[in-house]
């Protein structure tokens, strides 16, 4: 079945250290989108990739990074996390393309816990 | 800027019965794309159904079922028939056209579902 792959499902650092949180998909689609949700919030944008365009969302800190080396796989590199960054990060896919609804379609996501 | 309001942060619903959840939302774009995603406590974020905002009929996915009122600028989300795995946090979400290089979702701050038995 197509679909959305993140690994790991949970992750757990120390405050500072660097991690990298990974996204692949099946699905052929080409976008991808990271989505960051804390507790009880809803998940809001962080970036997204359309092909190879990086587009990163206005108020996403220095500290987050992404890569997406080819259609398949999408990177999110926190540089060194703090605290507040311990949440679920959600990874989406979509197609865009004329006709078609641009449906997001995430994956299970990596709840990040930073000690 | 674009909104979406889902006013209920919890709703009990008896299995089997029907139950609505709601939700507003407020553009000033005439093309826009609305969405619901039911969140399990294991934290996937399902697709559940899109309605368009030229789409002249509401949508319908299996027991789901949206309640499109243009006018009124909401999109309830209609369940029927409630099964105990459908207790989850339910968001709506609308699309936010970027452009030519995609669209983000604004979500809704979500309700709580509990179904029982």
């Amino acid at each position: 079945d197509a679909m959305v792959i993140q690994n790991p499902r949970y992750q757990v650092t120390q405050f500072g250290k660097p991690v990298t949180l990974s996204c692949s998909q099946t699905l052929n689609h080409n976008v991808m989108y990271w989505y960051q949700q804390k507790s009880s919030q809803a998940p809001k944008l962080l970036f997204h990739y359309y092909d190879k365009d990086f587009n990163n969302e206005a108020d996403t800190p220095d500290n987050f990074q992404s890569r997406r080396p080819n259609t398949s796989f999408c990177f999110l590199d926190i540089r060194s996390p703090g605290l507040g960054d311990a949440a679920m990060y959600l990874c989406a896919t979509s197609r865009l393309g004329v006709g078609v609804a641009d449906t997001q379609y995430f994956g299970p996501g990596t709840r990040l816990t930073v000690l | 800027a674009q909104k979406i309001t889902q006013t209920q942060p919890g709703m009990f619903v008896q299995e089997k019965e029907a139950v609505t959840l709601d939700c507003t939302y407020d553009t000033s774009d005439p093309s826009y794309g609305l969405f619901w995603y039911k969140q399990p406590s294991s934290g996937e974020m399902i697709f559940l159904i899109y309605q368009g905002s030229y789409d002249q009929q509401n949508a319908t996915e299996g027991r789901y079922s949206l309640n499109f009122q243009k006018a009124r600028k909401s999109a309830n989300l209609v369940i029927s028939a409630s099964q105990l795995g459908d207790s989850a946090m339910y968001f709506c979400a609308m699309r936010e056209n970027l452009g030519n290089q995609g669209g983000k979702l604004i979500f809704g701050q979500g309700t709580e579902l509990s179904v029982k038995p």
